[in-house]
């Protein structure tokens, strides 16, 4: 059974750009969510989605969005760049009703 | 907040001695679920153990334990006969019932000394 796939798994930017990740979970899990890894604040939610829908948003700035498709693969997006943005950005998908959430490897954003 | 607070963040111990992580909760919830996760370089976050706090009895993984202390909202991970494969960063997690949303600590990290 293939695990939670995030791609890539690294990438560089520069300030001002933006960039998509994606993650595409375990068969059958339908809930994706999202979380930032940064040696300073750990790990943080940014947000969950269920069957398309964003049911749940952490405390980040406009900039940082996602969107899942009907076949439960997720996308988040992260517009203009700071350098502050560079981290970790772990993807986890669940099944319903199992209350354990699943990790993927991680996409390691890089922000010069 | 309802937070997650592990006090050590770096730990060691010798290769096949047993260690312990501690953790301790705050939370409003009655129905809530804890995991520990452990994170090696490769940066995979990998289930170690989960604890339903409706469930009175520790959760093991065969050479992991738990202690779990409802009253005291403490959560501590014991790591038996340790192996080299075990050094990585450890996170303590609290989910809600019925959530998605896991809240972490900050992490231990677990050296092992060959």
């Amino acid at each position: 059974k293939a695990g939670v796939t995030q791609t890539p798994r690294y990438l560089i930017k520069t300030r001002g750009q933006q960039v998509t990740l994606s993650c595409s979970p375990i068969s059958g899990h339908r809930s994706v969510s999202w979380y930032q890894q940064t040696p300073g604040q750990g790990l943080q939610f940014l947000f969950e989605y269920f069957s398309e829908t964003q049911r749940n948003k952490g405390n980040f700035p406009g900039r940082f969005s996602g969107r899942q498709f009907s076949n439960s693969r997720s996308e988040m997006n992260v517009s203009t760049l700071e350098l502050g943005d560079s981290a970790l950005y772990l993807c986890a998908s669940q099944r319903p009703g199992a209350n354990v959430l699943t990790f993927g490897a991680g996409s390691r954003l890089t922000v010069l | 907040a309802q937070t997650v607070t592990q006090s050590q963040p770096e730990m060691s111990v010798q290769e096949a001695e047993t260690v312990t992580l501690s953790c301790t909760y705050d939370t409003s919830e009655s129905d809530y679920y804890l995991f520990w996760y452990k994170q090696p370089p490769s940066r995979q976050m990998i289930l170690v153990i989960r604890q339903e706090a409706y469930k009175q009895q520790n959760a093991t993984e065969n050479r992991f334990s738990v202690n779990f202390q409802k009253a005291a909202k403490s959560f501590s991970l014991k790591i038996s006969d340790s192996q080299l494969g075990d050094a990585a960063m450890y996170f303590c997690a609290r989910l809600a019932a019925g959530s998605y949303q896991l809240t972490f600590g900050k992490g231990t990290k677990l050296s092992v000394i060959p």
